[in-house]
């Protein structure tokens, strides 16, 4: 029972390095999201995907790109990782209540 | 903009005791509510929720309050538990997809 699995689960990237995330859920939900987590921020949504094949903007999409591959999996790129992009990184995917999340990605930009 | 605010960013309670965090939020086309719960290095888990067609909720013992006049909601845990001290964030979703959180109130409850 897998439900979401995100990977990787840490990651340390120089300035201008890219990189991809990668998000995979198991439940049949049509709806996907990325959010961030920063101290005292809360998760603030970057994108959302209300099924496949449409992709949204969320609170904070800059510096960021989605892909929604199929139904399953919602990736996230960083085409040039910046320090203000540290943070942990949430996927999660919903049906029509509540979401469900992964378990996060720690990601350092040095 | 904070659309969805919890002012609190921590609370303390004792064991048995009620806790009550709460959320506001601006936007009134939100139109369903939720409650996360975080524990460290884990993702957020579902706890309760409410419609904003309603105006309580309540699921053991957990009990979410909405006043839509007020643009306010709460959550009541009634009795508290050591197990219950994570961090609890208020949610709102707009169109059914766009949720968004608040910063999160961390509780701790003694023993």
């Amino acid at each position: 029972n897998a439900g979401v699995t995100q990977t990787p689960k840490f990651q340390v990237l120089k300035t201008g390095q890219s990189m991809t995330l990668q998000c995979a859920q198991d439940m049949n939900h049509n709806s996907m999201y990325w959010y961030r987590q920063d101290p005292g921020m809360g998760l603030r949504l970057i994108y959302y995907s209300a099924s496949e094949g449409t992709t949204d903007k969320g609170e904070v999409p800059n510096g960021y790109n989605v892909s929604r591959l199929n139904k399953r999996e919602f990736s996230l790129r960083l085409e040039s990782a910046a320090p203000s992009q540290t943070s942990v990184y949430f996927c999660a995917s919903s049906g029509f209540t509540e979401a469900f999340f992964g378990q996060g990605t720690r990601l350092t930009v040095v | 903009d904070q659309q969805v605010k919890q002012n609190s960013p921590s609370l303390s309670v004792q064991e048995g005791r009620i806790s009550i965090l709460n959320c506001d939020y601006t936007n009134s086309m939100f139109d369903y509510f939720l409650w996360y719960k975080k524990y460290p290095a884990e993702g957020p888990t579902f706890l309760i929720s409410i419609s904003s067609i309603k105006d309580k909720n309540e699921d053991g013992r957990f009990t979410v309050f909405l006043n839509k006049s007020a643009k306010h909601l709460s959550l009541h845990i009634v009795p508290s538990q050591p197990g219950d001290s994570a961090v609890y964030f208020c949610a709102a979703r707009e169109g059914g997809f766009k949720t968004i959180f608040g910063a999160g109130t961390r509780l701790f409850v003694k023993a």
